[in-house]
This record gives structure tokens, sequence and C-alpha cells, in this order.
């Protein structure tokens, strides 16, 4: 069970606009923690797409966007292409025990 | 942008101790600008963050490891280093060290290694 807790999938047609959750809490998220998202191809290793709830790395498409709001934050993309399709996890930092940066669950986003 | 590359046995016996490496290259460990951290990913699962390392030695790692868990950096040759005991079935994962910078609330993985997985079995 992962503190964050992101959907198991979603799916879109293309060109259409997908959104993903991650729902935390007070010792997180709700917190004031920042939230990153990171899209994972199968056999490759992460790569960072959203930094600081909102902020895109060098390279990465405007049609990615983070948003964060209470004890959630989500990444939306608009425009979906087929190559989109990937698994997407948020991350972020956790205040219980002695603190530990968590990742969510993962999303495994399906290009119909 | 770095490069990190794991190296270490693939196949580990269960109860003994996992030990990995983690090389960077095109950045210096000792620049302070980053922790270095070790994550895992099970077979089909998600990721699990095990931990990381300041250049001097600081360590913070993930509590739910139940203190198994050593990390260690050497400078001199731009590594950092994970131990993990008493290994089970459990730990087999795919191994991934990333670079993790600190600016914000929470620190973001900007660069990772490509991993390497790692079988705990007798």
């Amino acid at each position: 069970q992962s503190v964050l807790t992101q959907p198991p999938s979603v799916s879109g047609a293309p060109g259409q606009r997908v959104t993903i959750s991650c729902t935390g809490s007070s010792s997180n998220i709700g917190g004031g923690y920042d939230v990153h998202w990171y899209q994972q191809f199968p056999g490759t290793a992460p790569k960072l797409l959203i930094y600081g709830n909102r902020n895109r790395p060098s390279g990465v498409p405007d049609r990615f966007s983070g948003s964060k709001s209470g004890t959630s934050a989500s990444l939306a993309i608009t425009g979906l292409q087929a190559e989109d399709e990937a698994d997407y996890y948020c991350q972020s930092y956790d205040s219980r025990s002695s603190g530990s940066e968590v990742f969510g669950g993962g999303t495994k986003l399906t290009v119909l | 942008q770095v490069q990190l590359q794991e190296s270490g046995p693939g196949l580990v016996k269960p109860s003994q101790t996992l030990s990995l490496t983690c090389t960077v290259s095109g950045g210096s460990i000792s620049s302070g600008d980053y922790f270095w951290s070790w994550i895992r990913q099970q077979p089909g699962k998600g990721l699990e963050w095990i931990g990381y390392i300041y250049y001097s030695g600081r360590t913070y790692d993930n509590p739910s490891l139940k203190s198994r868990v050593t990390l260690s950096v050497d400078t001199s040759k731009n590594q950092f280093s994970l131990k993990l005991s008493s290994v089970t079935a459990a730990d087999t994962a795919v191994y991934y060290c990333a670079r993790a910078d600190y600016s914000s609330s929470s620190s973001r993985h900007d660069d990772w290694g490509q991993g390497t997985l790692v079988t705990v079995s007798s």
C-alpha cells in the first residue's frame, strides 16, 4: 500500500486530455511538500517529467502539466499521443517517522 | 546532465548481503548540490525509495527497510554504494541509482542509472 495513491490505470484516445491523480495526506502533499512526476517506459529507467508541482524540465513538451491542491496533485496530458503510453509515478516527501521520500503506486496510461 | 551506472552481482543468496555500486560520470559527487539516491522496483511493481547519501557521508534511509540499509560514498572514485543485509526473495528487484536535487521541499530525481536486476535465490 503506497503512501501516495494513484489510479492503477487511465486511458484516452489520441488527441484527448487525460489526468492522473496523486492523493496523499497532511504528512506529505498536504504538508506543503513538493510533488514530482516521472514517466517510465517498459524496461527503462524513470524520467523526470514534472518537478516542484508544476515545472517542466527542458525538453518535456508543454502537453504535460502538473498541479497541486490540498492533499492531492495531478498530472495532465493534453493532445494525447501514442508515444505517451507509459507508466507514470508521483513522488513527494513524507514527514512521518524519521521522514522518507515516497512514491505513488504508479498509473498505466493506455492510448486507445 | 550526469551519467550514472550501477554495478554488482545479479544474484544473491537469501540471508546474505546485497552490494551495489553506482559510478557517476560527467559531474562530481563532491559538488555538494545533490543527494545520491538508491531506488528499487520489484518485478511488475512500483518504485520504492531506499535512501540517499550526501558527499559528506550523511545518510537518510527508508524506515520501512528496518535498518538493513548501509550507504557509503567514495568521493575519490566518484562512486556511492548500497548494502542491503539479510535479503529475502522480496528484495528481488531492479535497483536504480539516481541524482537527487534537494533544492525543493522534496528531492527530485533528475538523472537515473539504467538499473540493474538483482535476484535473491539459492
